[in-house]
């Protein structure tokens, strides 16, 4: 069983640009949720995607955006980067939507913006 | 809100030392609780959960119960390893939600 996968490790882009992060579920998963880790603290929730739909949103600009694909596949985009976007971003796959499933997690996109 | 509240760290521990990391939560509905672990540039790994009141997860020699009337998820482990340093962060879901809110992580360093 394949777990989440994440590309690229790390990327390093200047103020302004924008940026493309990927995902690929855990076998089975057809949930992917985004979460933004600032350095030294817990993670954020950006959004979730649930079937190729946006199911929930947290407290992010809509410079933030997604897209989930049939094979539940996703990107997080981020557009017109600042520096605080600077962080780990992690992806996390879970079995469906609704129920309360343990999330599994891949090993993050480190995003520098200089 | 709902929210998670960690011990601050960092915890220095000495190897076979008894570990306890605590954590409360403040919860609009009713949550599942984990422990999430972070290995030193690694994502985070599911260490355990508890999805009821007075529930007991455990895993690898770690343990957490659900403490309805406290509120509360302590993690603990009666003799850590060197191999435990890591940052641990308590989180929880609520039933019908779609994220995760986590605290804000606890730094665990192990020394032989």
């Amino acid at each position: 069983e394949t777990g989440v996968t994440q590309s690229p490790t790390h990327l390093i882009k200047t103020r302004g640009q924008q940026v493309t992060l990927r995902c690929s579920s855990q076998s089975g998963h057809n949930t992917v949720s985004w979460y933004q880790q600032a350095l030294g603290q817990g993670p954020q929730f950006i959004f979730q995607y649930y079937r190729e739909e946006e199911n929930g949103r947290g407290n992010f600009p809509p410079r933030f955006s997604g897209l989930q694909f049939p094979n539940y596949s996703s990107e997080l985009n981020v557009n017109a980067l600042e520096l605080d976007d600077s962080a780990l971003y992690l992806c996390a796959s879970s079995p469906g939507s609704g129920a309360p499933h343990e999330q599994y997690f891949g090993p993050g996109t480190r995003l520098t913006v200089t | 809100g709902d929210s998670v509240t960690q011990m601050e760290g960092p915890v220095t521990l000495s190897e076979e030392a008894f570990l306890t990391i605590n954590c409360t939560y403040t919860a609009t509905g009713y949550p599942s609780l984990f422990w999430y672990v972070q290995y030193p540039g690694e994502g985070l790994q599911l260490l355990l959960k508890a999805t009821k009141a007075d529930d007991k997860g455990s895993n690898k020699g770690f343990e957490a119960t659900y403490r309805k009337e406290t509120t509360s998820f302590h993690l603990e482990k009666g003799s850590v390893q060197v191999s435990d340093s890591a940052v641990y962060f308590c989180a929880l879901i609520i039933q019908g939600a779609q994220k995760l809110v986590f605290g804000q992580g606890t730094r665990l360093t192990i020394n032989p």
